[in-house]
């Protein structure tokens, strides 16, 4: 196992609803990607966090945000939840931030927007 | 136009033939490549990187040509576990984080 560790597993809210999703790295690991992936698609970087800053974001709307803490927890937040967010939310850890390191995923959130 | 495209399959194969899939991403700038394999309803994970010299694990090829921006995975001596989507992505190691860019998958399954 990658030792990457996510939850919940699996989590049901309504629209306009605000959710909040959490990750635990791998020990060491100073870098937490966020995905979401919906049904029938590959991943889609959200955003990506290195030593408790935010150094990279995808095409999201501010609504989703994040934190990163020292031990090496982190969290994805989204408010105004709409159906479209429904997915499956993973995170990744590498211990560094340059491009040859390798992501390890957690499990992944499924949400369910109703 | 999407920036790593994919066949999406699936691809339906009987045990032991080789199988081959191909991906192609719009980024020149991309950096590092890597083939993920994704079971249903569970996370990726990494089955190898791909490098221009072309690297293979087994009975699995990768190779990568720059030039052409375009990266093939081929399956030989396919197993029933084998059947899974396989991701083809791509890292372009910007300044904007280590992001890594996923195709849509080309699902795979191996019958007996």
């Amino acid at each position: 196992e990658t030792g990457v560790t996510q939850s919940p597993t699996h989590l049901i809210k309504t629209r306009g609803q605000q959710v909040t999703l959490r990750c635990s790295s791998q020990s060491g690991h100073n870098t937490v990607s966020w995905y979401q992936q919906a049904l029938g698609q590959g991943p889609q970087f959200i955003f990506q966090y290195y030593r408790e800053e935010e150094n990279g974001r995808g095409n999201f709307p501010p609504r989703f945000s994040g934190l990163q803490f020292p031990n090496y927890s982190s969290e994805l937040n989204v408010n105004a939840l709409e159906l479209d967010d429904s997915a499956l939310y993973l995170c990744a850890s590498s211990p560094g931030q340059t491009y040859q390191e390798t992501q390890y995923f957690g499990p992944g959130t499924r949400l369910l927007v109703l | 136009r999407k920036e790593v495209e994919q066949d999406p399959g699936p691809f339906n194969v009987p045990e032991g033939a080789t199988v081959a899939f191909n991906c192609t991403y719009s980024n020149s700038a991309s950096q590092s490549f890597f083939w993920y394999r994704q079971d249903c309803r569970k996370e990726p994970k990494l089955l190898m990187s791909v490098y221009s010299s072309g690297n293979e694990d087994g009975r699995f090829t990768a190779q990568l040509n720059r030039a052409s921006q375009y990266i093939s995975l081929l399956i030989r001596d396919s197993k029933l576990s084998d059947s899974a989507t396989y991701l083809c992505v791509v890292n372009i190691g910007s300044n904007a984080g280590n992001m890594l860019t996923f195709g849509g998958g080309t699902r795979l399954m191996v019958k007996p």
